[in-house]
């Protein structure tokens, strides 16, 4: 099993323009997340989906939104790029959102907007 | 105020030592607590749920004191390949997402 898949691993934008996260995950997951990490200030979550057809706004949601396509599939969408994007993005899974269920992630993507 | 605060580190230690980290949560409701160990450049991965009596796996062992909202991680007889951040973690009740602490940085010197 490949996991938690995510695309691109790299990306360079300029500001104001926009682009797609993708993510996967094969493992059967009903519950999806996307975090973001920046020096100083740990995981912060984006946006999250419990499962299939939902979706919710995390701590730090402004400037992103998301699709749920399919329940293999999250995207994470920025409409206008700003700089203070740049980050690494994670996405995750796990079975459900509940407390005691293991929270899997991808490798990450690296994003710079200039 | 943050929810969940570590001490960023580094902490150098040779092999064979023993070594702990802290960390604070703010929310008192919090309800699941986390070791996550993440590789420089890589995705974060569990390492161990902490559980309010304490709990062992290995060399690990994590201590959950709620009374002062703190948790703590212990590794003993340190290996080379110990050498990662570890990240602290809470689930406040009734919360569906996860609150990342900063990371401590472990290096293990041979």
């Amino acid at each position: 099993n490949a996991g938690v898949t995510q695309t691109p691993k790299f990306q360079v934008l300029k500001t104001g323009q926009s682009m797609t996260l993708q993510c996967a995950q094969d493992m059967n997951h009903n519950s999806m997340y996307w975090y973001r990490q920046d020096p100083g200030m740990g995981l912060r979550l984006i946006y999250y989906s419990a499962s299939e057809g939902t979706t919710d706004k995390g701590e730090v949601p402004n400037g992103y939104n998301v699709s749920r396509l399919n329940k293999r599939e999250f995207s994470l969408r920025l409409e206008s790029a700003a700089p203070s994007q740049t980050s690494v993005y994670f996405c995750a899974s796990s079975l459900r959102t509940g407390p005691n269920y293991e929270q899997y992630f991808g490798p990450g993507t690296r994003l710079t907007v200039t | 105020r943050k929810e969940v605060e570590q001490d960023p580190g580094p902490f150098n230690v040779p092999e064979g030592a023993t070594v702990a980290f802290n960390c604070t949560y703010s929310n008192s409701a919090s309800q699941s607590f986390f070791w996550y160990r993440q590789d420089c450049r890589k995705e974060p991965k569990l390492l161990m749920s902490v559980y309010s009596s304490g709990n062992e796996d290995g060399r690990f062992t994590a201590q959950l004191n709620r009374a002062s909202q703190y948790i703590s991680l212990l590794i003993r007889d340190s290996k080379l390949s110990d050498s990662a951040t570890y990240l602290c973690v809470v689930r406040p009740t009734g919360a569906n997402n996860l609150f990342f602490g900063t990371g401590t940085r472990l290096t293990v010197i041979p």
